[in-house]
């Protein structure tokens, strides 16, 4: 089966550096996604990625490993608006979007 | 600024009540969708569409139905609704092209109570 797996549950220091994991199994690779999801909001996209590397978008980065089916969401220089879930999301091979089921992360002052 | 709305933000209803959920886009997107997000579980897509009048199956889409006959809306239906679709849904949309490698634009959903 497709499987995507996150931490349930983070907490950070305000003004510190987080990384929240993600790791996969599916049928086929054709991008991972990131969307940033406060309580009781839309998602909204963070990044996609689909070659192997970091990429970097402001206090926000996204890596990716391919060949061990992984990516990591950083988050730099902590704000309290930065308390939200945070939702890896796979491409497979059908290009259908495979959903991990989040991660809280709580930002402490 | 708002791109996709929901029309209900929360719903409370009976067991075997029809329930109707809109959503409208304002991105002219060919892609639409209905998730269903549910605690420790990831999004699970019930249902989706291409284009108007055009429907397909996702992953969870038995005792939902859904109708395009617009390109900007996008309903789900519960014909008979139960308490185990007590759930958050969620309404998105995307560009045309591969839907799986496109950003989606979501809602703010709807949370739907069934008693």
């Amino acid at each position: 089966g497709q499987n995507i797996d996150q931490p349930t549950e983070m907490t950070a220091t305000e003004g510190a550096i987080v990384q929240i994991n993600c790791t996969y199994q599916t049928s086929g690779f054709n991008g991972l996604f990131w969307y940033q999801q406060h309580a009781g909001e839309a998602p909204t996209f963070l990044s996609y990625n689909v070659l192997d590397g970091l990429e970097e978008k402001g206090r926000f980065s996204s890596f990716l490993s391919r060949s061990k089916g992984y990516s990591y969401l950083l988050l730099k220089e902590l704000q309290m608006k930065d308390s939200a879930s945070y939702l890896c999301a796979v491409v497979d091979s059908n290009y259908q979007l495979i959903w991990g089921a989040g991660t809280k992360l709580i930002i402490k002052p | 600024d708002v791109k996709v709305t929901q029309s209900s933000r929360y719903l409370v209803k009976r067991t075997g009540e029809k329930v109707f959920l809109e959503c409208v886009q304002d991105m002219d997107h060919e892609n639409m969708f209905w998730y269903r997000q549910d605690p420790g579980l990831g999004l699970r897509l019930i249902y989706f569409s291409y284009d108007v009048k055009m429907k397909e199956k996702g992953d969870i889409p038995e005792g939902y139905s859904v109708s395009r006959e617009k390109k900007e809306r996008f309903s789900l239906i519960l014909e008979s609704a139960s308490t185990n679709q007590t759930s958050m849904y969620l309404c998105a949309s995307s560009p045309e092209g591969y839907s799986g490698a496109n950003v989606l634009t979501f809602g703010a959903g709807s949370r739907l109570t069934v008693l």
